[in-house]
């Protein structure tokens, strides 16, 4: 069984930089994608942008390009997303969720983390 | 504005059949990429609930089918029972393999 496990919950001002993490265990292959996806509050799902663990081959929404970094260490099976600065319309919940070949889809997601930007 | 266009509501009661509808365009759905839904029940991650347009992930129930023509896809669900009650969104990928969502479609059950 695959479970994503994400970072806490975090609280920052504008201005302050951020980066929180998603790690896989069970059956993560670095053949696997992993996803960011964005929520905001009362809002539809966004798709931000997916990283390939094996090479780090990463592909970014052009609403997302040059807002957010992804990265991951596929020697521990985790994906980042990261901010350099952070706005207040940047709260939102950020969800990461894993999809490979086989299905296409996002099979299993990680429970989510509450990001709150505020002064 | 997403780029999947979803209806914002849709309603049915206990035992009817509902569709919710995912219309896209020649870039994503009619260039032939997949589409997937995901069920979004309050304050809980999304699930996956079809995917490659039909296919169900195991442990989901039959009355939840999914099918693709052309730009458009659909869900269906049958025998509507008062846990569907939820968020449903769809989600394929464009041209240049960037995935994109609907706006999603809230589900009552009257």
């Amino acid at each position: 069984e695959v479970q994503l496990v994400q970072s806490g919950a975090e609280v920052k001002k504008p201005g302050e930089s951020l980066k929180i993490s998603c790690q896989g265990s069970g059956h993560i292959l670095t053949t696997d994608w992993i996803a960011w996806l964005r929520q905001m509050p009362g809002k539809g799902l966004e798709w931000m942008g997916i990283i390939y663990l094996y090479d780090s081959d990463i592909r970014y929404s052009p609403s997302f390009q040059g807002q957010v970094t992804i990265s991951a260490d596929k020697s521990i099976s985790t994906a980042y997303l990261q901010w350099s600065s952070l706005k207040a319309s940047d709260t939102a919940m950020y969800y990461c969720a894993r999809t490979t070949v086989t299905t296409g889809g996002f099979d299993y997601w990680g429970q989510g983390t509450l990001v709150t930007v505020s002064s | 504005q997403s780029v999947l266009t979803q209806p914002p509501s849709v309603s049915g009661a206990p035992g009817q059949r509902v569709t919710i509808s995912c219309t896209g365009s020649n870039s994503n759905i009619g260039a032939n990429y997949d589409v997937h839904w995901y069920q979004q029940l309050p304050g809980t991650a999304p699930k996956l609930l079809i995917y490659g347009n039909s296919n169900r992930p195991s442990g989901v129930p039959d009355r939840f089918s999914g099918s693709k023509s052309g730009t458009s896809a659909s869900l269906a669900i049958t025998g509507l029972q008062a846990e569907d009650e939820a968020d449903y969104y769809c989600q394929s990928y464009d041209s240049s393999l960037r995935g994109v969502f609907g706006g999603g479609t809230r589900l009552t059950v009257l």
